[in-house]
């Protein structure tokens, strides 16, 4: 069982907002910067966000990512079948001397 | 450009060992930390280890701490993963990954995976 709890599931239809949520506790979230992973079957993770909101380049802007206290979100706009995929979120954890991640949160575009 | 090349399939059976390479390319080898993180089939993602290839000092998850052994050749810039006592729950794809700096969940590059098969 992950330390961050992620929704195992979310989705939404095309043109869509839907965001992802990620909760953790203070030696993780609330003290670090919280990273996002997409992922498609059978691939390695690709980053999406990084220190919370700061996107790598080549992601759209349709995706963004924000934190308050020990949470952090996944927001996607404009929703497209290509979105189909795992997202994960990631953080390093005081307690733990170690990079956590989350569960997964498999996202279905309808 | 970044590459992070990993070694092809293994397929090994229980108590065994198992050795992983992961070739980097495109950059400073011994500016960048490699860590390990793996992915049991339908499962989500787990960290292992790191390694600083400056030098060659580890840290490793406690759940592996007498299991894994990371080591790194900076002639071939390559890192090496070797995973012992090998038992079914070992079945996973195995990433190694690229991170800035150690304390952290960021990794910017990511091998293509090597997929370690358990079984009698």
């Amino acid at each position: 069982q992950s330390v961050l709890t992620q929704p195992p599931s979310a989705s939404g239809t095309p043109g869509q907002r839907v965001t992802i949520s990620c909760s953790g506790s203070r030696s993780n979230i609330g003290s670090n910067t919280v990273n996002w992973y997409q992922q498609f079957p059978g691939t390695a993770p690709k980053p999406l966000i990084y220190s919370n909101n700061q996107r790598p380049s080549g992601v759209p802007d349709r995706f963004s990512g924000s934190k308050s206290g020990t949470s952090a979100s996944l927001a996607i706009s404009g929703l497209q079948s290509e979105d189909e995929a795992d997202y994960y979120c990631a953080t390093w954890d005081d307690s733990l001397n170690g990079p956590l991640f989350g569960g997964g949160t498999k996202l279905t575009v309808l | 450009q970044v590459q992070l090349v990993q070694s092809g399939a293994e397929v090994k059976k229980p108590g065994a060992s198992v050795r992983l390479s992961c070739k980097a390319s495109g950059y400073t080898f011994n500016s960048y930390f490699i860590q390990w993180v793996r992915q049991a089939p339908g499962q989500g993602l787990e960290w292992m280890g790191i390694i600083n290839p400056s030098g060659g000092s580890t840290n490793y998850a406690q759940r592996f701490q007498d299991r894994v052994t990371m080591t790194r050749d900076t002639s071939t810039s390559t890192v090496y993963l070797e995973l012992s006592s090998l038992r079914s729950e070992d079945t996973a794809v195995y990433y190694c990954t690229r991170s800035n700096v150690a304390a952290t969940g960021r990794f910017d590059y990511w091998g293509q995976g090597t997929l370690v098969t358990v079984s009698s």
